[in-house]
């Protein structure tokens, strides 16, 4: 079955940088990739997403890009702010599983004044 | 438009006993979701239906059961709770098939003693 992986596990940034997660998927024929922001004591929340016939999409200081050949597809934020510290989430939903995604551990994402 | 909500928020229960958590959306979504989270880990999917009257279980179900009656809610019955079952649950629900679009809950803090 599919397996997700995600890095780094946490990230602190200094604010107004950029950072970049990764997440790593096995199962090639996956086709959709979610990316989910939880904050502290609340329920994650979809950012972003793409799917497999795209290459990169943005949204804002989010990005997500995917590399299909080699599996992976990654997290971009821009000009990081407090409010970006958080958990993120990346997903993947297999071909042979219409409903169930696939979840990465998640990367908390820290933000240095 | 209150979205996903859950009750109860905490709760503590003691080995073998009985409860139900409670979803409910108000957004029509025909798809919703049980997960459970646990610390430095992933969603795992627990059970999900595609609209009232269907359900189907998702990667970890032993141990718990759903019933989906109306569009509106999805409680999750779990029967002699065991300690493995100590968990933060989350619903869901999406207007999308493919696990796509999800729109998350607060979540219930489960404890098990």
């Amino acid at each position: 079955g599919e397996n997700v992986e995600q890095h780094p596990s946490t990230l602190s940034v200094q604010e107004g940088d950029s950072a970049v997660i990764k997440c790593t998927y096995s199962d090639s024929a996956s086709n959709y990739f979610p990316w989910y922001k939880q904050e502290l004591g609340k329920g994650p929340q979809l950012i972003i997403d793409i799917r497999s016939n795209v290459g990169e999409k943005k949204d804002q200081r989010i990005a997500v890009t995917l590399n299909k050949t080699a599996k992976h597809f990654s997290l971009h934020i821009t000009e990081t702010q407090p409010e970006d510290s958080a958990v993120y989430f990346c997903a993947a939903t297999p071909m042979d599983s219409n409903y169930q995604l696939i979840w990465g551990a998640g990367t908390k994402l820290i933000i240095k004044p | 438009n209150a979205g996903v909500t859950q009750t109860p928020k905490f709760r503590i229960l003691k080995i073998g006993q009985s409860m139900t958590l409670q979803c409910t959306q108000d957004m029509n979504h025909n798809y919703m979701y049980w997960y459970r989270q646990d610390p430095g880990m992933g969603l795992k999917l627990i059970y999900y239906s595609v609209g009232a009257g269907i359900t189907d279980k998702g990667e970890v179900p032993n141990g718990y059961n759903v019933s989906r009656s109306t569009t509106e809610d999805f409680p999750l019955r779990l029967e002699l709770a065991a300690p493995s079952q100590t968990s933060v649950y989350f619903c869901a629900s999406s207007y999308l098939a493919g696990g796509e679009g999800q729109f998350f809950g607060p979540g219930t803090r489960l404890t098990v003693l």
